[in-house]
């Protein structure tokens, strides 16, 4: 049973736009939710995360959108860039308590053509 | 230092042989983690330590047996794997008790032969 679902497998868009990556999740008990970028060979990056208390967060290019009832959070790249080309990862996890997994998506890749 | 350090970036190793991942975090993490990913999957939890005590287990199989002998290092011990355990093996750490500032290493890529 998949929890955190990353529906788009790719996505290729032109430098210079908007770049919007999809995440949706099942589990009522995630409650904060990260972004990870990940080149061929190399352990995840940390992006950008988000609080179920909030419904935006923004950071540089960066902003993560978050709409709790729909379950439903997205990535936002404005501008995207080429070195922006690699996997996307959304991650989800319950902030509370003693339980500090993240469960994946199984990611988008993105590629930002010249 | 932010970074979490793995090591050996790459791995070759037999069915019978017996080989150890390492792991090092000077961030002041109490929380490590040892993660999987196949190719084109996402990472998959398999151990969480927290305070030098390992406190989450995903039912590994016992041909992985994970130590933390201190509160910067963690280990996986590897005896006996199969070919279908070829991965890249992904070393985390977090805040204690908290998600916050979650790290991953670069990984150590495993192929069993």
């Amino acid at each position: 049973d998949q929890q955190v679902k990353q529906n788009s497998p790719s996505l290729s868009v032109q430098e210079g736009r908007i770049s919007i990556l999809n995440c949706d999740y099942t589990n009522s008990m995630f409650d904060y939710f990260l972004w990870y970028k990940k080149y061929p060979a190399e352990g995840p990056t940390f992006l950008i995360s988000i609080s179920s208390i909030k419904d935006k967060n923004e950071d540089g290019r960066f902003t993560v959108f978050l709409n709790k009832s729909a379950k439903h959070l997205s990535l936002h790249i404005v501008p995207s860039q080429p070195g922006d080309s690699a996997v996307y990862f959304c991650a989800a996890t319950n902030s509370g308590g003693s339980n500090y997994k993240l469960t994946f998506g199984k990611g988008t890749l993105l590629t930002v053509n010249p | 230092d932010t970074e979490v350090t793995q090591t050996p970036k790459h791995l070759v190793m037999g069915m019978t042989n017996k080989k150890s991942l390492k792991c090092e975090q000077h961030m002041g993490h109490r929380a490590m983690y040892w993660y999987k990913q196949k190719a084109k999957k996402p990472p998959e939890l398999m151990f969480v330590y927290s305070y030098e005590k390992l406190s989450i287990n995903e039912s590994v199989p016992s041909r992985f047996s994970p130590e933390c002998p201190n509160s910067s290092l963690l280990n996986l011990h590897l005896h006996a794997l199969q070919p279908e355990d070829s991965a890249l093996y992904l070393c985390a750490s977090s805040q204690r008790n908290s998600i916050y500032g979650y790290t991953f290493g670069s990984g150590t890529r495993l192929t069993v032969v």
